[in-house]
């Protein structure tokens, strides 16, 4: 079975662009999950889709972020405009349970750098 | 509120020597879950361990072996041996467990490991 697929591994623009980054579960997985990670506040979570629906957004930044889940196989997280502070790496994760006992299965990442 | 304490930041040991990276936590509820994942250089995030708050026995999984101790809220991980490919970050983490709906995960600082060899 593949694994959570991110795309791009790396992306580079400059402040004021808009940033997609896209996502694909592991199939047959209920949740998904943004997570950002930073050398100053470590992980974080954005966002997490349940059955492809929103359910908690309180950790989403500002509203320059925002997600979406249009069906089960596909994610996407977009900041509009960019600016330099987003610079970080952004983790998709799924799992296959909302419980605790579920554990969370990464994709590689995405390293967003904003000059 | 849940909290991760991984006290040690970085690590650095000589390839063959044992490594045990600390995880200590705090939680109010009686039933959760434990957690390791590795980031190597490379950046992805895995899944090693999950440990659930009922079970404490020791489990061991070739030079990877898991200590929890309910007592004084441990879940330590020992590397044996350890090689240049446990170079990595280590994240401890924790989640409670309740019916219905997701429960959120709380993950440590991390503890860098650098096998030298």
């Amino acid at each position: 079975d593949a694994g959570v697929i991110q795309s791009p591994r790396h992306e580079v623009t400059e402040m004021g662009q808009e940033v997609t980054l896209r996502c694909k579960p592991i199939s047959g997985h209920d949740y998904l999950f943004w997570y950002r990670q930073t050398m100053m506040r470590g992980l974080e979570l954005l966002i997490y889709f349940n059955n492809n629906v929103p359910i908690d957004d309180s950790g989403m930044p500002e509203d320059r972020f925002s997600a979406k889940m249009p069906n089960a196989s596909f994610s996407t997280l977009k900041i509009q405009p960019s600016e330099p502070r987003d610079s970080a790496v952004y983790f998709c994760a799924s799992s296959l349970y909302g419980s605790g006992n579920s554990p969370l299965h990464f994709g590689n990442g995405t390293r967003l750098t904003v000059t | 509120a849940q909290k991760v304490t991984q006290a040690q930041t970085e690590i650095s040991v000589v390839e063959k020597e044992d490594v045990t990276l600390d995880c200590v936590y705090e939680t109010r509820d009686t039933t959760y879950y434990l957690f390791w994942y590795k980031q190597p250089p490379s950046g992805e995030l895995v899944f090693l361990i999950r440990r659930n708050s009922f079970d404490e026995q020791n489990e061991i999984s070739g030079r990877y072996s898991w200590n929890f101790q309910k007592s004084t809220s441990s879940f330590n991980f020992t590397i044996t041996a350890s090689q240049v490919v446990d170079s990595a970050v280590y994240f401890c983490a924790l989640s409670e467990a309740r019916l219905g709906g997701y429960q959120k995960v709380t993950f440590g600082t991390g503890t860098k490991l650098q096998v030298i060899p």
